[in-house]
């Protein structure tokens, strides 16, 4: 059984650009979720997609969005960067709803100068 | 904004010590309640899955319990291993938001 994998593992970007991040999701999963680590922080959930469509959102404004293929794998797209989104990016997989475990990627570390 | 709060913040044990931290979320709108471990330059791992108030839950010397009504679970660890040094998160998970407290780090000095 495959993990959940993320690329890239780091990535530093400058104000205004542009990012997208990958996670395939363990086999077997339809449901990924994304998450935002700060430092000092707990992760803070940006979104789920579950089947292609967007299943739930947190408190991020319209500038990050996502995507879901086929095979479940995902993408996380932030536009217009800002220096306070230099954070881990974490994705998380598991079948359907919260109250299945989720498998964590080891995450994307990325830097806004 | 929801508030999902753990303490302590960080904890230091001997090996041996057994020792337990608390996740404490809202009593309304509760769906489940998650505990991940995490170590340092791993991904978290789920420990436990709660649904049901007053659910406990096992895994080895690792042990967790459910107050839904009052809002909070305790994770315990009995005898502590240097091993079991890392940080251990909870997450509320309502509707189909999950909120992750900012975690408990245990240090278990051998």
């Amino acid at each position: 059984e495959t993990g959940v994998t993320q690329s890239p593992t780091h990535l530093i970007k400058t104000r205004g650009q542009q990012v997208t991040l990958r996670c395939s999701s363990q086999s077997g999963h339809n449901t990924v979720s994304w998450y935002q680590q700060a430092l000092g922080q707990g992760p803070q959930f940006i979104f789920q997609y579950y089947r292609e469509e967007e299943n739930g959102r947190g408190n991020f404004p319209p500038r990050f969005s996502g995507l879901q293929f086929p095979n479940y794998s995902s993408e996380l797209n932030v536009n217009a960067l800002e220096l306070d989104d230099s954070a881990l990016y974490l994705c998380a997989s598991s079948r359907t709803s919260g109250t299945n475990e989720q498998f964590f990627g080891p995450g994307t570390r990325l830097t806004v100068l | 904004i929801l508030n999902v709060e753990q303490s302590p913040q960080s904890l230091h044990v001997q090996e041996g010590d057994s020792t337990n931290f608390t996740c404490s979320f809202p009593s309304s709108n509760f769906y489940a309640l998650h505990w991940y471990r995490w170590e340092t330059a791993k991904s978290p791992e789920a420990l436990f899955v709660m649904t049901l108030n007053g659910d406990e839950k096992k895994k080895g010397r690792i042990s967790a319990t459910l107050n839904t009504k009052e809002g909070y679970s305790y994770l315990y660890i009995k005898g502590s291993q240097p091993e079991d040094s890392a940080t251990y998160l909870c997450a509320f998970v309502t509707g189909n938001q999950f909120y992750f407290g900012t975690g408990t780090s245990l240090t278990v000095i051998p």
